[in-house]
């Protein structure tokens, strides 16, 4: 089956800097990706929708200026956390969608903001 | 604009005993709805997804799933529970584009 990889797996950080995540569609083609956010015990939330090649779109509620999401090529999506803050420290999973409309996941990227 | 309620953020049930879990969904299109499963600090699998034709649903590990349209439920199901089947369970809709979770349900599974 089709495969989406995240990279890294987890990251430990000082507060004050920035992280980058990838996501990666390792045999098909992502027209659309998708960053979810998952605090403990709790459902992912959906944070942006980018397709490749123009600006994501955000949820409300989301800072697009602190969550940077580039969706530069049809296999690879990056989320930057800038300036990260404990507060930002979570379980981030992406998603991609191929061209027959299924969506896939990420193992997830977890978060932590000293 | 779509969403989904799952009932019950967590289910107990003994091994080998039916396990139900349950999911309402809203949404102003045909729904295209999901049940997905996690394990501890690792990303979603799929269990089973409709989305149109038959509406009994069946999955990998011996769930189902029935869509319901006027109930507006798709429950998940399995006839006998196996320890292994221990993990959180999130039922998702999707509309137009984006996926909407369920606040999940964790399923535990006693010997």
């Amino acid at each position: 089956g089709a495969v989406v990889s995240q990279h890294p797996s987890r990251v430990i950080c000082k507060s004050g800097t920035s992280v980058k995540i990838e996501c990666r569609s390792l045999d098909f083609q992502a027209t659309t990706m998708f960053w979810y956010r998952q605090f403990p015990k709790q459902s992912l939330m959906l944070m942006a929708t980018s397709n490749e090649g123009s600006k994501a779109t955000y949820e409300q509620g989301v800072e697009k200026d602190k969550f940077l999401i580039n969706h530069a090529s049809l296999t690879l999506s990056t989320l930057t956390v800038t300036s990260a803050h404990p507060e930002d420290s979570s379980f981030y999973i992406c998603s991609a969608r191929n061209a027959a409309d299924t969506q896939y996941f990420g193992p997830g990227t977890r978060l932590t903001v000293l | 604009a779509q969403s989904v309620t799952q009932l019950g953020s967590h289910v107990s049930v003994s091994e080998g005993a039916l396990v139900l879990l349950r999911c309402n969904y809203s949404s102003s299109v045909p729904p295209y709805l999901f049940w997905y499963v996690q394990y501890p600090n690792q990303g979603l699998q799929l269990l089973l997804k409709y989305t149109t034709g038959a509406t009994l649903v069946k999955g990998i590990n011996g769930f189902e799933a029935e869509f319901k349209k006027s109930e507006t439920s798709f429950h998940l199901t399995k006839p006998s529970a196996h320890m292994s089947d221990a993990a959180e369970y999130f039922c998702a809709v999707r509309g137009n584009n984006d996926m909407r979770f369920g606040a999940g349900t964790r399923l535990t599974v006693k010997p």
